[in-house]
């Protein structure tokens, strides 16, 4: 049981480029969620997703958009990166509210 | 949106101490969880206490729902103890946002 996946692990974009980080999830959990962590601090909530089709703004939504087109995957789109996004990324999943929630290995992602 | 605050931010401490973190919120909640944040940055859950008490081997949680905190106890801690340990909630109004707190830092030494 692979439990959350993420890629890549490690990326290192320029300004104004776009990327798709990456997020499956194989327990067939409903919720699912993406968190940003930058030096030193604790975690972020950019995006999360109840369920297929289904996607809500976090605490800090601006500069990225995500998809939910099934259980499995939840991707994450930097469109126009910016240094302010270097960061790492992680991606969690919990099966229905009010339980426990399940971490990805992260992403770290510097923008030069 | 919900407060979450944690105390103390760093802790140091030597290794076989006892230790009891703090996470307090700022309104009600149905969801509360303790996560410790590995040196590799790997988040692993350690309890999901949205209320009474729990234990774990050397670990141990305890939330009091009403007066708004959760306590985790470290107990004859270990050089593997070490890392970041965060409490994450979420508002009773089921808005399915986890929030974290800012994490208290422990260092055990040998």
């Amino acid at each position: 049981n692979a439990g959350v996946t993420q890629t890549p692990k490690f990326r290192i974009l320029k300004i104004g480029q776009s990327m798709t980080l990456q997020c499956t999830q194989d327990m067939n959990h409903n919720y699912m969620y993406w968190y940003r962590q930058d030096p030193g601090m604790g975690l972020k909530l950019i995006y999360y997703s109840v369920g297929a089709g289904i996607t809500d703004k976090g605490e800090v939504p601006n500069g990225y958009n995500v998809s939910r087109s099934t259980t499995e995957d939840f991707p994450l789109r930097l469109e126009l990166a910016a240094p302010s996004q270097t960061s790492v990324y992680f991606c969690a999943s919990s099966h229905v509210i009010n339980t426990e929630a399940f971490f990805g290995q992260g992403t770290r992602l510097t923008v030069v | 949106g919900i407060q979450v605050e944690q105390s103390p931010p760093d802790l140091i401490l030597q290794e076989g101490a006892n230790s009891t973190l703090r996470c307090n919120f700022s309104d009600s909640v149905n969801n509360l969880q303790w996560f410790h944040q590995n040196p590799w940055g790997q988040l692993i859950n350690l309890f999901y206490i949205p209320s009474g008490t729990k234990q774990n081997g050397r670990l141990s949680a305890t939330t009091v729902a009403t007066e708004r905190y959760s306590l985790l106890y470290i107990s004859s801690s270990q050089t593997t103890d070490s890392g970041v340990y965060f409490c994450a909630v979420e508002r009773e109004d089921s808005s399915y946002k986890l929030i974290f707190g800012s994490g208290t830092r422990l260092l055990v030494r040998p």
